[in-house]
């Protein structure tokens, strides 16, 4: 099994910054990788596949970069609705897993 | 509307059964891979089962022989059999659509909550 961890657990910023946020694989996934975005009470959302490309309707202040082992989501100029917890997800091999997540919080 | 809308979601007591639905709506649902991912009280997201727009099946090895994911195209739903139900097993289940090639998720549900509780 491939194990995603992600870091820092919380990420303390304020509107207006930019916030890096980090995906490790414990094995090669390429670039077999999705970033989600998930707010309190609502279902995950889709923001970044194939480690850089990001989904229909996704704002270009999110990016994301890496491949093999480690991989970064940047969110250029945090928005008021951008506080949320983050998710990074393998899809090389079975079975998939997720990162712990990433709780961006308001500074 | 494209949509997942998940139901069956109980409070059921340790060793019980359940089914959950998952009726899809907006795309053609039999041209499409579909999984299920659960949550955890204020955990993060582990995935569940897979099913292939075709019917090839996988688990996670922690629910592996106890459950089992089909689908029925001709209803547009899919379904997750849930027994020998553990405290463990107690989260919000999702369902959630692979958008082709890769298994990763474009579309989720908003989720149905299990509670394994006696």
């Amino acid at each position: 099994e491939i194990v995603m961890t992600q870091s820092p657990a919380t990420l303390s910023v304020s509107p207006g910054e930019r916030a890096t946020l980090s995906c490790r694989a414990s094995q090669s996934v390429s670039s077999n990788l999705a970033w989600y975005q998930q707010k309190p009470g609502q279902a995950p959302r889709l923001l970044i596949y194939g480690a850089f490309t990001r989904a229909s309707g996704i704002p270009a202040r999110f990016s994301g970069s890496g491949s093999g082992t480690e991989f970064t989501l940047t969110i250029s100029s945090l928005q008021s609705e951008d506080f949320a917890v983050y998710y990074c997800q393998h899809f090389t091999n079975w079975p998939l897993t997720f990162g712990g997540g990433t709780k961006v919080e308001i500074k | 509307e494209v949509q997942l809308v998940e139901s069956g979601g109980a409070l059921v007591q340790p060793g019980g059964s359940l089914r959950l639905s998952c009726a899809a709506s907006g795309f053609t649902f039999s041209s499409y891979d579909m999984s299920w991912v659960r949550q955890a009280p204020g955990k993060g997201l582990e995935w569940v089962s897979a099913i292939s727009h075709n019917g090839g099946t996988t688990y996670a090895d922690s629910v592996q022989g106890r459950f089992t994911i089909s689908r029925d195209n001709s209803k547009n739903t899919l379904y997750l059999q849930m027994s020998s139900l553990r405290a463990e097993d107690t989260a919000i289940y999702y369902c959630a659509k692979v958008p082709g090639g890769h298994w990763y998720f474009d579309l989720w549900g908003r989720g149905t909550l299990v509670t394994v509780s006696s």
